[in-house]
């Protein structure tokens, strides 16, 4: 695709349920990024990948969370047993071949846990 | 870990203003980014520039690595310039974020 896209754009969730976000990188993007904004902390990293290896997974707030990637491309973060400080925008961002060059991000999918 | 410091927090201008937005950060990077973030949540890119000056538009930037800042100049703004200026530096494989500079244009 042209860019990068996410889904669901919004998600709300009851306390203590799975939730599953998608990340499609731009089409030939090798390295994939997770982060997240909320309005305590800010824009934090969370995971990046390279294929479908996660050379760093240091952001990742608790091992409720984990991720994946698939064939080099689509992404999907997992969160167990959501809690109300998860709630937050997560935005996804791959760049070409490896870090350190330029991200591109999605529109990114806002969580609300009630 | 690298701090990423962005001036001003807040600013508010007349349209057809220019302006000025800095970004500090503390350790050598291999990537900075100038990202906009518009009403609607989506980061959008404008500036890719680990080090030197860049023009596209109304808008240009200049970064000092050897100093370790950014400048981000907008000229002649308009009230579409309005919203979250983000400065972002990458030193192993993610970008750390400042904590912006917010931008609210008036007609």
């Amino acid at each position: 695709g042209a860019g990068v896209s996410q889904s669901p754009s919004n998600k709300v969730t009851e306390k203590g349920k799975d939730v599953e976000l998608r990340c499609d990188p731009i089409s030939g993007h090798t390295a994939l990024y997770w982060y997240r904004q909320s309005l305590g902390q800010g824009l934090e990293f969370l995971i990046y990948f390279q294929g479908n290896s996660a050379p760093d997974k240091s952001g990742l707030p608790s091992d409720r969370f984990s991720a994946e990637r698939t064939g080099g491309s689509v992404s999907t973060l997992t969160i167990q047993r959501t809690q109300q400080e998860d709630s937050a925008v997560y935005l996804c961002a791959s760049s070409f071949e490896r870090a350190y060059n330029e991200q591109f991000f999605g529109p990114g999918t806002r969580l609300t846990v009630l | 870990g690298i701090q990423v410091e962005q001036s001003p927090p807040d600013l508010i201008l007349q349209e057809g203003a220019n302006s000025t937005l800095r970004c500090n950060f503390s350790d050598s990077v291999n990537n900075l980014q100038w990202f906009h973030q518009n009403p609607w949540g989506q980061l959008i890119n404008l500036f890719y520039i680990p080090s030197g000056t860049k023009q596209n538009g109304r808008l240009s930037a200049t970064t000092v690595a050897t100093e370790r800042y950014s400048l981000l100049y907008i000229s002649s703004s308009q009230t579409t310039d309005s919203g979250v200026y983000f400065c972002a530096v990458d030193r192993t494989d993610k970008l750390i974020f400042g904590t912006g500079t917010r931008l609210q244009v008036f007609p």
